[in-house]
This record gives C-alpha cells, sequence and structure tokens, in this order.
C-alpha cells in the first residue's frame, strides 16, 4: 500500500544553519513528489515539486529538494534557515489517480 | 497570485447537525479536491470531483458527506449529520490538470463538532 513516511516529528535548528527534512515513500513507481510548508493558521503552501528529469529541484524560499529513487527519498534542504521558516512541513506524493498522500508532517523550530 | 478561498474560517456546531464548507477554486481549474486534517494527524485525502461529479474518494468519504458545485466558482463539502469525530481542519485544493499536476490548497476551515 502507498505510504509516505516523515520520520522526524519535530526538528530544532539554530538561525543560520543548514537544514535537512526527510521523506521517504513506499511502492513501486515512480511517484510525482511534493513539499508543502504550513504556517499557523495558515493553509498549506507549495515550496517545491518533482515530476521527471533532473533529480535536484529548486523551489521558494531557498528551498530545494532531491529525489533518489534507490532510497524512495525526497528530502528537503535549505543551506541556512531564517527564522521565518518555522513551520509545520509536509512532504506529498502522488501515484496514480488524483489524490495526494501526506506525510505526518515535520515541525520546524528556529531558535535565534 | 490566484489562490483557493474558504469560507468560513472556523465553525462551530452540534453534533448530528448539518454543515456546509465552501470553497472558491482557481478560475480556470478543472479539478477539486477536498482533504481533511484532525488536530496532530496527517492530511487525508476524502474526495476529488472533475466535470460535475466525483472521480476518486477515499474510505472517509461516507454517505455522510457530499460535495457539489452549485455554480461555476463555488465548491461545497457537506456533512448530513456531523459527529464528534468529524472535527478537523478542512481542506480545499484545485488543479488544471489531473495527471501529476499540482494541487493548490486553500487555508482550511476549522470544523468543531460538540
Amino acid at each position: 500500500a502507498q505510504s509516505v513516511t516523515q520520520p522526524d516529528i519535530h526538528i530544532t535548528v539554530s538561525e543560520g544553519a543548514s537544514l535537512e527534512l526527510r521523506c521517504n515513500y513506499s511502492y513501486g513507481a515512480t511517484p510525482y513528489l511534493f513539499w508543502y510548508v504550513q504556517s499557523p493558521g495558515q493553509g498549506l503552501q507549495l515550496l517545491l515539486k518533482y515530476f521527471s528529469g533532473d533529480t535536484l529541484v529548486q523551489g521558494i524560499k531557498g528551498f530545494e529538494a532531491e529525489f533518489k529513487r534507490s532510497q524512495s527519498s525526497f528530502n528537503l534542504r535549505k543551506p541556512s534557515v531564517h527564522w521565518s521558516d518555522a513551520a509545520e512541513y509536509f512532504c506529498a506524493v502522488r501515484w496514480t489517480g488524483n489524490q495526494f498522500y501526506f506525510g505526518t508532517g515535520t515541525s520546524l523550530t528556529v531558535i535565534p | 497570485e490566484p489562490e483557493v478561498t474558504q469560507t468560513p474560517s472556523h465553525q462551530v456546531t452540534q453534533m448530528g447537525q448539518e454543515v456546509i464548507l465552501r470553497c472558491v477554486p482557481i478560475s480556470n481549474h478543472l479539478y477539486f479536491y477536498w482533504y481533511r486534517q484532525i488536530l496532530g494527524q496527517k492530511v487525508e485525502f476524502l474526495v476529488s470531483f472533475y466535470n460535475n461529479e466525483i472521480s476518486e474518494k477515499s474510505e472517509i468519504f461516507d454517505d455522510q458527506f457530499s460535495v457539489e458545485r452549485p455554480d461555476g466558482s463555488n465548491f461545497t463539502l457537506k456533512i448530513r449529520s456531523t459527529k464528534l469525530e468529524d472535527s478537523a481542519m478542512y481542506f480545499c485544493a484545485s488543479s488544471d490538470l489531473a495527471v501529476g499536476e499540482t494541487q493548490y490548497f486553500g487555508p482550511g476551515t476549522r470544523l468543531l463538532v460538540l
């Protein structure tokens, strides 16, 4: 069955430090991959997506993600975190059909 | 930039009452979706809608739920007789193509069933 795993429930980083949020997915076929961010009281904002081609994709707000087929992973990275990046981050995957499968989310805290 | 809007932002209702959650998708989009997020849990797919009919639905979307596009702009989710466990954040989303396309999400409606 399809599933999306975000192993880290909560991550704390210092402002200016680098960040990596992990996402793994099950199921054999190569899916469409997305990262969304949710700030408190806000909806889900798309950060970036991967459909095909270059496995390193760039998104908004300085984020990037790398698709690794061999590891069934799509990890989100940012070289230098800003205090405004504090939010909940969701990995989402779409295989066939219309529905997105979401991970449980990773809550990011940024300390000064 | 076009965005998905949802009303109301918060709704409190008594168990057994009917609620209608409203969404205005992005205007040139053709596919519409509802998701929910129970507090502390993952976002879960409810239903997708295209060409005035349901194209896909999850096990959560039982007979208590219905969706409708009553006019050219609104997309609604109705819960016929709310239960306590329906308390959640409900997100509407839309996309302009089906396969692999990005879904754009609204800010959500927080539903509390007492």
